[in-house]
């Protein structure tokens, strides 16, 4: 059964623009959500992290936010350049459970 | 400090054979953790191993495919009498041993293409 749905399979977006992708889990026991970049021929690289204790997450352009009522987490690319043109993944775990569920991934691309 | 690695980076079988992937968990890593992405798809967990010790394989296949990690040496994917629906990604994942609190993030390798012709 999958877990973790994310949507949507690809996205296309200009320079400049707000690339958004959204994740949705059913397990309440799940409580760490980190999105993975993977560029193609490399593995998943772990982009950012959140813990449900927080709503909002923020590292540099990358953004997590994050509603634990509707069981929802997005990521937020702002100002969206086309190095970051690459597969994301959302996933989901248990707190200091090795078993992490995986998305089906977000192809983006960012047009020049 | 090498992350991850994985060989062969490519892997190509005929129908039958076996195949073998071998995965070097980081330095200092105890945990290893096997994905398979088939094209346009998400990471599928198959099977996590420590040292000696299959933790969890409710992903792996029940025919055909075993995992190991022995005291010395990577951890081995087999994957015997190989199909064409094997051909896939197979990833390999490393994170430091469980210190009973905070999350162990995974470290992933490059990766071995696997081709069943």
């Amino acid at each position: 059964q999958q877990q973790v749905k994310q949507s949507p399979q690809s996205l296309i977006v200009q320079k400049g623009g707000i690339s958004i992708i959204n994740c949705a889990y059913e397990n309440t026991a799940f409580d760490y959500f980190p999105w993975y970049q993977q560029f193609p021929g490399k593995g998943p690289a772990l982009l950012i992290a959140i813990r449900p204790d927080v709503s909002e997450k923020k590292e540099g352009r990358f953004t997590i936010s994050f509603n634990k009522s509707a069981k929802q987490f997005s990521l937020h690319i702002m100002d969206s350049q086309p190095g970051d043109s690459a597969t994301y993944f959302c996933a989901a775990s248990k707190y200091n459970n090795n078993d992490m569920r995986f998305g089906a991934g977000t192809r983006l691309t960012v047009k020049p | 400090n090498a992350g991850v690695m994985q060989n062969p980076r490519h892997l190509v079988r005929r129908r039958g054979q076996e195949a073998r992937l071998r995965c070097s968990p980081m330095k200092g890593h105890s945990h290893v953790y096997w994905y398979r992405q088939l094209p346009e798809e998400g990471l599928k967990f198959m099977v996590y191993l420590q040292k000696e010790n299959i933790i969890d394989e409710s992903g792996m296949p029940k025919e055909r495919f075993s995992a190991e990690f022995p005291k010395e040496g990577p951890s081995i994917l087999r994957i015997q009498q190989v199909v064409r629906g094997d051909s896939a990604a197979y990833f390999c994942a490393s994170s430091q041993i469980s210190r009973g609190a905070g999350y162990n993030e995974q470290f992933f390798g490059p990766g071995t293409r696997l081709t069943v012709l």
